[in-house]
């Protein structure tokens, strides 16, 4: 088991470029989020999906999309690339059926460092 | 929307030297508590889910309690490679809220 994975670790964008974020899991997770983390911020929420085709906003989405079309992948595409999008973003995934309400952790990937400059 | 709050934000130990850090949060009700463990340049490491009041979790050298409002992370005999930064979160399955952490050193 790999657990979750992502790409690239590092990454350097110029503003107004383009990329996605790559993350995939092998743990057959039905539940997977995007997470920035900032200097004295704590980690944010961005996007989280509940299954495949089902994906919805967090607490930070601007500039970000997301798409799952299946259960292992949830990229996160960055539109047009800010200086205040400088972060290190984590995917993450859990487990747990729809409507059992029990909190269920969540198991994160390596992370991928992006400057934007 | 839940707040969760740390503290304090960076501890020095010595090793050996127990001690406890403390999450709090401002939204009761039917959500877990979630402690992480963080090294540098590395993702958040699962360490215990907490989900009722009174509910405590022990693992190796750490142990995590819970009250209606907060929860402590209580570290006895602390070694040189429990050094990390703690993070508490709280939330269900994709949601967390999380707080910024605590910074541990434990010096040999």
């Amino acid at each position: 088991n790999a657990g979750v994975t992502q790409t690239p670790k590092f990454q350097v964008l110029k503003t107004g470029q383009s990329m996605t974020l790559q993350c995939a899991q092998d743990m057959n997770h039905e539940y997977m989020s995007w997470y920035r983390q900032d200097p004295g911020m704590g980690l944010r929420l961005i996007h989280y999906s509940v299954g495949a085709g089902i994906t919805d906003q967090g607490e930070v989405p601007n500039g970000y999309n997301v798409s799952r079309s299946t259960t292992e992948d949830f990229p996160l595409r960055l539109l047009s690339a800010a200086p205040s999008q400088t972060s290190v973003y984590f995917c993450a995934s859990s487990y747990g059926a729809p409507g059992q309400g029990r909190a269920y952790e969540q198991y994160f990937g390596p992370g991928t460092r992006l400057t934007v400059t | 929307e839940d707040q969760v709050t740390q503290s304090p934000e960076a501890l020095r130990l010595q090793e050996g030297e127990s001690s406890s850090l403390n999450c709090s949060y401002t939204v009761s009700g039917l959500r877990g508590l979630f402690w992480y463990r963080q090294d540098p340049g590395k993702g958040p490491e699962f360490l215990f889910t907490l989900y009722s009041a009174g509910e405590e979790k022990e693992k190796e050298r750490l142990k995590a309690t819970l009250t209606k409002k907060e929860s402590f992370l209580h570290i006895t005999a602390p070694k040189p490679e429990d050094s990390a930064t703690y993070l508490c979160a709280r939330g269900i399955r994709e949601k967390l809220t999380f707080g910024t952490g605590t910074r541990l050193t434990i010096i040999p």
